[in-house]
């Protein structure tokens, strides 16, 4: 079946333009993750849905970022008023929901990289 | 959360086997081990998980001590296919809440 899907693949914006970055997750996956990757860097959580709900979002780095998921399925990450240092790859990945306590295991989409002139 | 230390980077080459080593000390009771692997442009993708002693499926071993402080991918004789970034993520489904950190990552690359 379809994978996770990312939209736009790359975004060129202006310093203190809002931007949306979309995520549409694997049908039937009820969890779904950003993170951010700046260059060369790492994956930078950002924020776990479950369903619709974000009981962890400890890792917005600022309020000046948001995110919403709706009917369980799509969600949006919003930057308002972009800074530079926000340019990297913003990754959204989903799980299944599963028991147990092992993390499940997350399906990335391929990204959309940001950029903040 | 645990903070996880990896190699920045491995050099091996075709046919070899390759271990790559995260160490993750302040490892908690219930936090699982998992690998991840990604590609130039590509989102990672899931490799394998474990919780103690030794995990193996058709790509990798995962060999995790007693202690639980570290753990060690093992890829059995790599090809040029396998270079890529390899992550560590140490965490736990905890309520309702995914306590998930990731490594910096270890850039393998496989030489011909």
């Amino acid at each position: 079946g379809a994978g996770v899907s990312q939209s736009p693949s790359n975004k060129v914006t202006e310093k203190g333009k809002d931007v949306e970055l979309r995520c549409d997750p694997i049908s039937g996956h009820t969890a779904l993750y950003w993170y951010r990757q700046s260059l060369g860097q790492g994956l930078e959580f950002l924020i776990y849905f479950q369903g619709n709900s974000a009981p962890d979002k400890s890792g917005l780095p600022s309020d000046r970022f948001s995110a919403e998921r709706t009917g369980g399925s799509v969600s949006t990450l919003t930057i308002q008023r972009t800074q530079q240092e926000d340019s990297a790859v913003y990754l959204c990945a989903s799980s299944p929901r599963t028991s147990g306590r092992a993390p499940d295991t997350q399906y990335f989409g391929p990204g959309t990289r940001l950029t903040v002139l | 959360l645990a903070k996880t230390t990896q190699p920045i980077s491995m050099d091996s080459y075709e046919g070899q086997e390759v271990n790559i080593t995260c160490s993750h000390n302040n490892i908690a009771t219930n936090d699982y081990i998992t690998w991840y692997q990604q590609f130039p442009s590509q989102g990672p993708r899931f490799i394998i998980q474990g919780y103690k002693t030794k995990v193996t499926n058709e790509v990798a071993s995962l060999f995790i001590p007693a202690d639980r402080k570290s753990s060690t991918l093992s890829l059995p004789r790599v090809s040029l296919s396998d270079t890529a970034v390899y992550y560590c993520l140490v965490g736990v489904l905890s309520g309702s809440a995914r306590q998930l950190t990731f490594g910096s990552g270890t850039q393998l690359t496989v030489l011909p």
